[in-house]
This record gives C-alpha cells, structure tokens and sequence, in this order.
C-alpha cells in the first residue's frame, strides 16, 4: 500500500531533550515536506527536500533540522525542543515539487 | 504572495442537506495548482481533488463537486446529500508552479458538522 509512515505518533516530552520524529514513504517520491499545525495558524511549511541530499528551509525552520540521506526517508529532528514547538505534524511527499503532496498521520508533539 | 481565505469557520447541517465549503485564493502565477484537503477528527490529512490552473472544467466524484472559476478566484467545493461521515475539517490549498519549492498555502479550515 502506498502511504506515507511517521513515528511517533504522539510523543510527550520535556525542554531540552532532543528528538527525531522519523518519516518514510514508499511511492519513490522525490519531494518531501515537513510541516506543522497550529491552532489559529493553520498549517505552516517547516523544512522540505527537493531529493536526497538536498533540504532547504520553509516558512518556520527555527528550531528544527532535517536531512535526506536516502531517498524514501525524511527525519525531522529537533535537537533542544521548547514548549512552543508544542504542535500537530505532518510530513508529505509528492512525486515532485509541483505534484500532489501525501500526508502522513501526523505526530502529536507536546513539550514540558 | 499566495493566499487562501475560507471564509466560513464553521457549518453545521442536517444529514441528505446539500452544503457548499468556499475558497477564495490570491496569487500573482499563471500557473498554480488548487487543492481540497480533508482531516476527519481522527487528524490526519486525506487528499481529495487537485486542480491545474489551466482546468476550469468543473468536477463531479460521487456526491462531492468542485466548481473552479478563475474570474472569481474561486474554488468552491459542495457535498450533496451530505453524511454524518462527512464531517471533518475541510482545508484548500494552493501552490504555484515554478522551478522550486512549491509549498502548499492552506486556508484556516472550514469546520464541517453534519447532524443525523
């Protein structure tokens, strides 16, 4: 089955303890995306990757890094998590930057 | 800069009404592409139609229609015979066509409660 993986899916933890939330697909997608919900601000683009080994920052980047080593993983780290990165995210991929991007189930990220 | 606006926040209707999501967009491409994402309140994202630019052509799948006009930046999508199932949080997108990064802009949502 075609899909788009995250883990995990909820994850509660404190300030300062850092974490990846992993993310696969395996339709040989070549544009990945990572991007988070917010109340109020809808969603928000945070890092995306045009294929491997090559990322770039969206709208939100402060606070996170990606990296693209293969060409179905996308890993979203986040090496000292603070309580606004308290959020919902998604990761997407897409056949390429202009195709339709698939989301995957989301992680529930909630930081003390 | 590209922008989506749902106006409505919220809808609420009976099961078997008809109900219209609106979404107005702005961008200053030819080129673009308009989309309708669904997210039930189990949260995740569930595709549901992608449109180019170029298509005016409206679309029928099923009970769900979409009527793109572009003299009116338009991208509206209705549910006949709307269902319990159907209620959810609808979002429309929009991204522009260009050797890049092509970022989906979401609108805020328009919450959808269909009543048995």
């Amino acid at each position: 089955e075609a899909q788009v993986t995250q883990n995990p899916r909820y994850l509660i933890t404190v300030t300062g303890k850092k974490l990846t939330v992993t993310c696969s697909q395996n339709m040989n997608h070549e544009y990945m995306s990572w991007y988070r919900q917010d109340p109020g601000l809808g969603l928000r683009q945070i890092y995306y990757s045009m294929n491997v080994e090559v990322t770039d920052k969206g709208d939100v980047p402060e606070g996170y890094k990606v990296s693209r080593k293969e060409k179905r993983n996308f890993p979203l780290i986040l090496e000292s998590p603070s309580p606004n990165q308290t959020s919902l995210y998604f990761c997407a991929s897409s056949l390429d930057n202009t195709d339709t991007q698939y989301f995957g189930p989301g992680t529930r990220l909630t930081v003390l | 800069a590209q922008k989506v606006t749902q106006a409505q926040t919220e809808i609420s209707v009976v099961e078997k009404e008809d109900v219209t999501l609106d979404c107005v967009y702005e961008t200053r491409d030819t080129t673009y592409y308009l989309f309708w994402y669904k997210q039930p309140p189990s949260g995740e994202l569930v595709f549901l139609i992608r449109r180019n630019s170029f298509d005016e052509q409206n679309e029928i799948s099923g009970r769900y229609s979409w009527n793109f006009q572009k003299s009116t930046s338009s991208f509206n999508f209705t549910i006949t015979a709307s269902q319990v199932v159907d209620s959810a949080v609808y979002f429309c997108a929009l991204s522009e066509a260009f050797m890049g990064n092509t970022p989906l802009v979401f609108g805020k949502g328009t919450r959808l409660s269909v009543i048995a």
